[in-house]
């Protein structure tokens, strides 16, 4: 099993600004995704956090309102960049184990408010 | 690419009632799917998961799925429902191919009354 630690929790930011979520894991893992999940709403995956490169970004969400880092096999974070009130949502970690078995853990989200 | 389709969106049912939830999928490859529940202001749990094996899948509260292949279906079910299991269900589904990455469905609440 993984144990994924999620920073922040939740956080209340200002429209315009920048912020930075952060996604460590207790052991390293193959996968790592970042989904978001609007109020009301099912989750969306936004990108996957591919390991020394650049994310892979799902149609409809770019590198430049969302950057992705994933330094190494046990970190990565997603900023929410210039953001806007529809940006308030919930952003969750998912990771799969060293090996494609469907074995799926998850962060505990952060939940963020835009004001 | 995958898809998962949940039709209800919403499910009322009265207390000690069986229930069943639908999902059907769209995959051209081998997947995996999985059941999430989410009570009221809180993250997503994984209730019961398809990977291999036994079709039917059990979960430590009661539920239960069934993966259909021909139908590519797998409903989620219980017999007698409880007031505790008032939440939102999503379905979800990663083919073996795709590294993992998971598809949910839009979800259905079940929203169970005395």
């Amino acid at each position: 099993s993984a144990v994924i630690s999620q920073k922040p929790s939740r956080d209340i930011c200002q429209r315009g600004t920048s912020l930075t979520i952060q996604c460590q894991v207790d052991s390293q893992v193959t996968m790592m995704f970042w989904y978001r999940q609007q109020p009301g709403q099912s989750l969306t995956l936004i990108a996957t956090a591919n390991q020394g490169s650049e994310a892979t970004y799902e149609s409809g969400f770019v590198i430049d309102k969302f950057p992705i880092s994933r330094p190494n096999l046990t970190f990565s974070t997603l900023t929410v960049s210039n953001m806007s009130p529809e940006d308030s949502s919930i952003y969750l970690c998912i990771v799969s184990g060293r090996q494609e078995t469907g074995e799926l853990f998850f962060g505990e989200g952060s939940r963020l408010t835009v004001l | 690419a995958q898809s998962v389709t949940q039709l209800d969106s919403q499910v009322p049912v009265f207390e000690e009632a069986p229930v069943e939830l639908r999902c059907n999928y769209s995959s051209s490859v081998s997947v995996y799917l999985f059941w999430y529940v989410q009570y009221p202001n809180q993250g997503l749990q994984l209730l019961l998961k398809y990977l291999s094996g036994s079709t039917l899948v059990e979960s430590i509260n009661g539920f239960e799925a069934e993966f259909n292949k021909s139908q590519t279906s797998f409903h989620l079910r219980k017999p007698s429902v409880h007031i505790s299991d008032t939440a939102e269900y999503f379905c979800a589904v990663s083919e073996k191919s795709s590294g993992d990455k998971l598809t949910f469905g839009t979800g259905t609440r079940l929203a169970v009354r005395p």
